[in-house]
């Protein structure tokens, strides 16, 4: 079945510091999707990537989707306390509307 | 989290006990999820309805039932609990494929 991965699967920074998280699928997708879950909270969508190599930006996060539409990173620039959280990537199965979600990359930052 | 409610927040069954989680949006939207979280595995799809009198399996289905009692409320059961369903569930809707889905803020439950 589809497979989405992630990696790092954990990052610890140093405020100030940048993070990315890289998103692969086993198969094209039509759009993937970000979200971030704060410890012991609930997942919140973040945005979606549509187009083959489309960049979206908000404040200090960056997203980006794949020339082939197989991968997707977020980066963010100069981190802060509130960034920690898990980031998942998440695309829609074959199937109506289902997304998979990837494994999560779980970001610590230290002040 | 307005949009999607989820009963209850904590539980904790005996083995073979069964017990029904509850979630209710006002959202007004079609399709329901119910997902399982589990530490290092991220989000599994357990059933998924797509509108009011339909239900389907997701991913990891085997030991839960689901109802989709109105297009407001769906309901997964565990008929007999086991401790490998210990698990954060959480109940999600989605109205557009570009707002993403909206997640009811959990149950966490144990099963000792």
């Amino acid at each position: 079945g589809q497979q989405v991965m992630q990696i790092p699967q954990y990052q610890h920074v140093q405020e100030g510091e940048d993070f990315t998280t890289y998103c692969n699928s086993s198969t094209t997708l039509s759009n993937i999707q970000w979200y971030k879950q704060r410890p012991g909270g609930h997942p919140v969508f973040l945005i979606q990537l549509v187009k083959s190599g489309e960049v979206k930006k908000q404040k200090r996060l960056t997203f980006q989707f794949g020339e082939a539409k197989k991968n997707s990173s977020l980066h963010i620039t100069a981190t802060q306390t509130t960034d920690v959280g898990t980031y998942f990537c998440a695309g829609p199965n074959t199937g109506f509307q289902k997304l998979v979600f990837g494994t999560g990359t779980r970001l610590l930052v230290s002040p | 989290n307005a949009g999607v409610t989820q009963t209850p927040k904590f539980q904790v069954l005996k083995t073979g006990q069964s017990m029904t989680l509850q979630c209710a949006q006002d959202m007004n939207h079609n399709s329901m999820y119910w997902y399982r979280q589990d530490p290092g595995m991220g989000l599994r799809l357990i059933y998924y309805s797509a509108s009011e009198g339909t239900t389907d399996k997701g991913e990891v289905p085997n030991g839960y039932n689901v109802s989709r009692l109105n297009k407001r409320e769906f309901s997964l059961r565990l008929e007999s609990a086991a401790p490998s369903q210990t698990s954060v569930y959480f109940c999600a809707v989605v109205g557009g494929s570009a707002r993403g889905y909206t997640f009811g803020s959990g149950t966490r439950l144990t099963v000792v």
